[in-house]
Formats: structure tokens, sequence, C-alpha cells
């Protein structure tokens, strides 16, 4: 256990649904990381955040993605309007400082039918 | 756009075997970090690395950046079934905040 909490841990959605997932980062960590891994692939960047202040977003994450982190502490990570292709790992991470370890949490694994 | 590629993409020894995995970057990197993914798991901090032809040890593993800060290298000595996994670099370049992983060696080790 890192210290980073992901909840759920499991989701199945149809397609077409909203799901949210949240992130819960390392208490004094301000950085935080979205990223999404799909089997046999490495994890692929989707957002970053400082405090409260999305810094950077993947130009690959469609308008269907939106992250907020509304006090710099946990983050949410929205997809509407699901599709099949949207099914992965989407992983958290929390990071105390540019350039540091970052700590990933276990994971939400969305399966969409 | 940045592309970062490892070599192999799997690889299996016998235990006691040496094993390396190589990480090349199409643009020059600020600084690369190195994570170790077991089967269902998620990806751990190995090590970063940030100094040009810098070499890092830990135990067994031994880490090296490049010259010219495009490629990287970690190197398991005498590998353990305790090795088993998928070890990714993640790489960063300056003016950008995000890590863009590789593709990933998948270690096996047979006893």
């Amino acid at each position: 256990d890192t210290g980073v909490s992901q909840d759920p841990r499991h989701k199945i959605t149809k397609r077409g649904q909203n799901v949210t997932f949240r992130c819960d980062p390392i208490s004094e960590h301000n950085r935080l990381y979205w990223y999404r891994q799909t089997l046999g692939q490495g994890p692929e960047f989707l957002t970053y955040f400082q405090n409260e202040a999305q810094l950077e977003k993947s130009r690959l994450l469609s308008d269907r993605f939106s992250a907020e982190r509304p006090k710099g502490s946990f983050s949410t990570l929205e997809i509407q309007r699901t599709e099949q292709g949207d099914s992965a790992m989407y992983l958290c991470a929390s990071s105390p400082a540019e350039n540091s370890v970052k700590y990933f949490g276990p994971g939400t694994r969305l399966t969409v039918l | 756009g940045q592309q970062v590629m490892q070599i192999p993409q799997y690889q299996h020894v016998q235990e006691g075997e040496d094993f390396t995995t190589y990480c090349n970057s199409s643009t020059t990197l600020s600084n690369i970090q190195w994570y170790k993914q077991r089967p269902g798991g998620h990806p751990v901090f190995l090590i970063q690395l940030v100094k040009s032809g810098e070499v890092k040890k830990q135990k067994r593993l031994t880490f090296q950046f490049g010259e010219a800060k495009k490629n990287s290298s970690l190197h398991i000595t005498a590998t353990q079934t305790t090795d088993v996994g998928t070890y990714f670099c993640a790489a960063r370049t300056s003016g950008t905040y995000k890590y863009i992983f590789g593709t990933g060696t998948r270690l096996k080790v047979l006893a």
C-alpha cells in the first residue's frame, strides 16, 4: 500500500454512460497525475495537477474526459458517454515535488460493455 | 511527438542469469525514471536518473543514463524469481510535466 487510494477499484458500465473515479493522494503531496493503462502497454499520461491547478493535459484526451482537483487534495476523473475503447486501468499517482518519485495507487479498472 | 521505446519486449532467463532492458528516446531527455510492475499490480518507483552519463546501483540493479541523455538501461545481475515483472522507463523532456512511459520489458525468471 503506497498511501494513494482510488475508488472504485472496479467499474462495469454500459456504453454511453458517464463514470467518475476518485483518487486520494498521499496527504502532503501537491502533485497528482492520472494515467491510463491497457493490457500489455505502458501507462499513458492523461493529465497533471499541481495543487488545484491542472497544468497539463494530454492532447490524446478527448473532450469526453475531464478531471478536477478542487481543493488541491483529492481528484476526480470523469468520462462522459463512455465507449468500449475507454476500457482500461485508470491509475492515479502523487508526488511531493517536481522530478520526484511518483507513488501509484492501485487503479480503477473500467470495463465498458 | 516524443516516443520512448524499450527493448526487448519480453525476456525469459534462467534464475542466476543476467538481464538488461534498454530504453531509447527520439528526443533529448530532462530526466528518466524506472518502474517495476508486478502482474496485477501498479508501477513501483525504482530510481531516477538526471545527469548525463549517470550510473546508479541498487544491490543487484544497475541503472545508466546515456551521455546524450537519449537512452538508458537497467541491468539486473544474477536474477531471482522475485525479479519477475514488467520494467518500464518513464521519460520527461524539458518544458513539460508529463512522463512518457516506455513500452516495457516483461521479465520471466525460470527457477
